[in-house]
């Protein structure tokens, strides 16, 4: 098992510029989910999805989006990149939300807005 | 919504030593974990215990959710526990894991 896959590892953007982070996981997980982590803040939910099709908004959802058009991929879109937008995103699994035991980690994505 | 403190927000040991980190939470919980950030920024599990103590070689924690906290112990710290520990708690009737800011730990050699 590969686990959970974040592409690309590290990504330079211009303000206004639109990219998706990729998100796969391979371990037929029903939640998946984004964080942001920032200095000094710990890591923050975005978005999350309990299954194909169904997506929820986190904690700072705004200037993001989610879709879930198959268990395994859960893409990060943004949509019009801000500054305040350079952060760390982790990409998250578990086999059912906070019913499971244990919430797996792709190796994050990098990301800076200029 | 629910709170998740940690503390100390930072602490430096010396190899050997050893350490007791807190986590506090304003409402109950259904679940509860602890994570190790390691210096190159990857996430890894130690421990689910909404309740009760568990170990894991020179780790263990231990869940009072009566008085809504958790402990994460080190025992014997080495430089590869350098890192920042996280706690996330969820809570019945949502999907969202909450995180804390984090303990900061630096083990000097």
């Amino acid at each position: 098992n590969a686990g959970v896959t974040q592409t690309p590892k590290f990504q330079v953007l211009k303000t206004g510029q639109s990219m998706t982070l990729q998100c796969a996981q391979d371990m037929n997980h029903e939640y998946m989910s984004w964080y942001r982590q920032d200095p000094g803040m710990g890591l923050r939910l975005i978005h999350y999805s309990v299954g194909a099709g169904i997506t929820d908004q986190g904690e700072v959802p705004n200037g993001y989006n989610v879709s879930r058009s198959t268990t395994e991929d859960f893409p990060l879109r943004l949509l019009s990149a801000a500054p305040s937008q350079t952060s760390v995103y982790f990409c998250a699994s578990s086999w059912q939300g906070p019913r499971s035991e244990k919430l797996f980690f792709g190796s994050g994505t990098q990301l800076s807005v200029l | 919504g629910i709170q998740v403190e940690q503390s100390p927000p930072d602490l430096i040991l010396q190899e050997g030593a050893n350490s007791t980190l807190r986590c506090n939470f304003s409402d109950s919980v259904n679940n509860l974990q602890w994570f190790h950030q390691n210096p190159w920024g990857q996430l890894i599990n130690l421990f689910y215990i909404p309740s009760g103590t568990k170990q894991n070689g020179r780790l263990s924690a231990t869940t009072v959710a009566t008085e809504r906290y958790s402990l994460l112990y080190i025992s014997s710290s080495q430089t590869t526990d350098s890192g920042v520990y996280f706690c996330a708690v969820g809570t019945s009737g949502t999907y969202k894991y909450i995180f804390g800011t984090g303990t900061r730990l630096k083990v000097l050699a």
